[in-house]
């Protein structure tokens, strides 16, 4: 069974630097074809994918976000890292993790529950 | 880059009738590479479609999904309670590599 869990700071103040940390368990990073993506969801709008990370740590980012975001693994711990620099109130959200569908890697098959961060002085 | 507009905004029906949710894309979309989630209040997304019609694990054989090129529609058939939520059509795009979201469409009780 595949989860993910997402952790992090909840309140962080403008122009300080994100870091989320998803563990997972279920599959292995190692895998070929494995991967794992980050995706925010403002209150009450819709999801936005921020980065992607693929087993052979070829990665992918945001073209609206790339100079801000960092994505990074340790299979050893089957974590993978988001920082999210500079953040802004409108960096406001809930950051969720999720595996990519294997094969395809079209979509986000399994997510983790989110962690809402608050960007505020 | 690719916008996806889904529509209408908030469909209000009740249990045991048809939903159709269409999403329309501003350019045409391999259909490979189109899914559909469900998401409940305090919760995350959940996979329901991909591959425009492949229904995830677990997924009841009342939702499917069907379109190709800039067209795609979500059908849940026999509404029950627990299909009240929002859903997003999503896809994704080999070059750029990335993922874009519709902006979803509210399913209420009517």
């Amino acid at each position: 069974q595949v989860t993910l869990r997402e952790s992090g700071p909840a309140l962080v103040k403008p122009t300080q630097t994100l870091t989320l940390t998803c563990t997972f368990s279920g599959f292995s990073l190692t895998t070929s074809g494995m991967c794992v993506s980050w995706i925010r969801q403002p209150p009450g709008k819709a999801p936005e994918w921020l980065a992607r990370i693929d087993w052979d740590d070829e990665k992918f980012y945001s073209t609206s976000l790339d100079t801000r975001l960092t994505i990074s693994k340790d299979t050893s711990k089957n974590q993978v890292v988001l920082t999210l620099a500079n953040m802004d109130p409108v960096d406001t959200g809930t950051y969720y993790c999720a595996q990519i569908l294997v094969g395809l890697r079209s979509a986000f098959d399994t997510w983790g529950q989110g962690t809402m961060v608050t960007v505020s002085s | 880059e690719i916008v996806l507009t889904q529509s209408p905004g908030t469909l209000s029906l009740s249990p045991g009738e048809r939903a159709t949710l269409s999403c329309r894309a501003s350019q045409s979309v391999n259909y490979s590479y189109l899914a559909w989630y469900q998401q409940k209040p305090g919760q995350a997304p959940r996979l329901l479609i991909y591959g425009t019609s492949i229904r995830a694990t677990g997924i009841p054989d009342r939702f499917s999904g069907s379109g190709s090129g800039t067209d795609f529609t979500l059908t849940i058939s026999g509404l029950v309670p627990d299909d009240f939520a929002v859903y997003y059509c999503q896809r994704y795009d080999m070059s750029p590599r990335g993922y874009t979201f519709g902006q979803g469409t509210l399913l209420e009780i009517k």
